[in-house]
């Protein structure tokens, strides 16, 4: 099953607004309200930044929101800082009839 | 804090099974509110679902891998376990074990272990 999709790269100047988008089908993204977002620094492992397509952890900025609209989900990060440049990923729920999890491709986010 | 830490060897030949396992501390690996899961990410590249297991021996694997990976658990260890049989270079990536909160959620991740497949 293919990946879902997301730029390879967004980027922004501090204090500014990016989104980063990620397109599924109705089997995984479409079909259900379960989009988590990953933010990775480089030799870190991921963080997750929001789940639940726009439900952020405790301790995580609320710079950082999700939203979802047909199979499509976005992350956006307001406010840009230095320290968001890393790689985001987004991952979903697929098939309840063989339920397994699909990530995206990611996004470099480079501040400007 | 709940702690995972992937150990194995770092180097398997071709068509040779990888073996993994995810210790967990801190925490215990039958609260049923989570499963546990394994992730990879090959060098330089993105990252991969690979299978997750629930307290209770039941599994969930991604479709591209279910023929060659067993995911399974030892609760009394407090460990989990990935082998993936007759690997080829492909497969040579980070595995990360992280806990499964549901949904795509992997909410707490092991530090990585980097498998190399080389002759």
């Amino acid at each position: 099953q293919s990946a879902l999709t997301q730029p390879p790269s967004a980027s922004g100047s501090p204090g500014q607004s990016v989104t980063i988008s990620c397109t599924g089908t109705s089997n995984d993204v479409g079909g259900y309200d379960f989009v988590s977002w990953y933010q990775q620094h480089p030799g870190q492992a991921p963080k997750v930044i929001i789940h639940a397509v726009n439900k952020r952890p405790s301790g995580v900025p609320d710079r950082f929101s999700g939203s979802k609209s047909g199979n499509t989900a976005s992350l956006t990060v307001s406010g840009l800082q230095a320290e968001d440049e890393a790689d985001y990923y987004c991952g979903s729920y697929a098939d309840s009839n063989n339920p397994h999890v699909l990530f995206g491709g990611g996004t470099k986010l480079t501040v400007l | 804090q709940l702690l995972l830490q992937e150990s194995g060897p770092g180097l398997v030949k071709p068509w040779e099974t990888l073996s993994l396992t995810c210790s967990v501390s801190g925490g215990s690996i039958t609260d049923h509110r989570y499963h546990w899961g394994w992730i990879r990410q090959p060098p330089g590249k993105g990252l991969e679902w690979i299978g997750s297991v629930y307290y209770d021996g039941k599994t969930y694997y991604n479709p591209s891998l279910k023929s060659r990976a067993t995911v399974s658990i030892d609760t009394p260890k407090s460990q989990f376990f990935l082998n993936l049989r007759s690997v080829t270079a492909a497969d040579t990536a980070v595995y990360y074990c992280a806990r499964d909160a549901g949904g795509s959620t992997s909410d707490i991740w092991g530090q990585g272990i980097l498998v190399t497949v080389s002759s």
